[in-house]
């Protein structure tokens, strides 16, 4: 059974950089899965932030790509979040996610494991 | 991106009841659709994945239909563990994207 904690500050100031790191037990980080991370502010929905490839290779919700960086270390089968430049607006419940699925002619993605989700608030 | 438009934003039914939720891509994104229950203060589970198909362990009075831009997600007896907010979700194009969700109470 795959299982994946978040963790990382639960405070960040305004300007600042917001960390998170998701440890995977129960299976390997570098198998045939992309790695993500998704949000919920409070109250509301949910907005997928990028993934990432045991190789390294990202995918990044444009609308925070220039803010995002998401990285793998293997050694330690954990992933991890770098936001930075944040705003009140990034204050939400942060998961990290495995995203299985292929892409052979046919596609087929979803998200089967998460983690219990770690709350960020921004300020000061 | 794609924009994902479900409805309604939030429903009302008995015990039993029959329950339609329905989802909306602003493109043909052919059946590449999940729907996920989330209960309050707990992470996204994964329901049906590929429009249609069940997730091993997910009861069967849930089931998902559709392709194109037009899904629906029902429950077919509703019961009290299945309140929740319900949420679809396209894996055609990048970004990976959200229904805004659809919270479900009892009557």
């Amino acid at each position: 059974q795959v299982q994946l904690q978040e963790s990382g500050p639960g405070l960040v100031k305004p300007s600042g950089t917001l960390s998170l790191t998701c440890a995977v037990s129960g299976g390997s980080i570098s198998s045939s899965n992309w790695w993500s991370w998704i949000r919920q502010p409070p109250g509301k929905g949910l907005e997928w932030i990028g993934e990432i490839y045991h190789s390294g290779s990202t995918n990044y919700n444009p609308s925070l790509k220039s803010r995002v960086t998401i990285s793998v270390d293997k050694s330690k089968n954990q992933f991890s979040l770098k936001l930075s430049s944040v705003t009140a607006a990034d204050t939400a419940v942060y998961y990290c996610a495995r995203n299985y699925g292929y892409s052979y002619g046919r596609k087929l993605y979803y998200f089967d494991y998460w983690g219990q989700g770690t709350l960020v608030t921004v300020s000061s | 991106d794609i924009q994902m438009t479900q409805s309604p934003s939030s429903l009302s039914a008995s015990v039993g009841d029959r329950v339609t939720i329905t989802c909306q891509a602003s493109q043909d994104i052919s059946n590449y659709l999940n729907w996920y229950q989330q209960k309050p203060g707990k992470a996204p589970k994964l329901l049906i994945y590929d429009a249609s198909n069940l997730e091993t362990g997910v009861p069967s009075r849930f089931s998902g239909s559709g392709s194109g831009t037009d899904f629906t997600f029902t429950i077919s007896s509703l019961q009290p563990e299945d309140i929740a907010t319900y949420y679809c979700q396209q894996y055609d194009n990048l970004p990976r994207t959200f229904g805004q969700g659809t919270k479900v109470e009892i009557k």
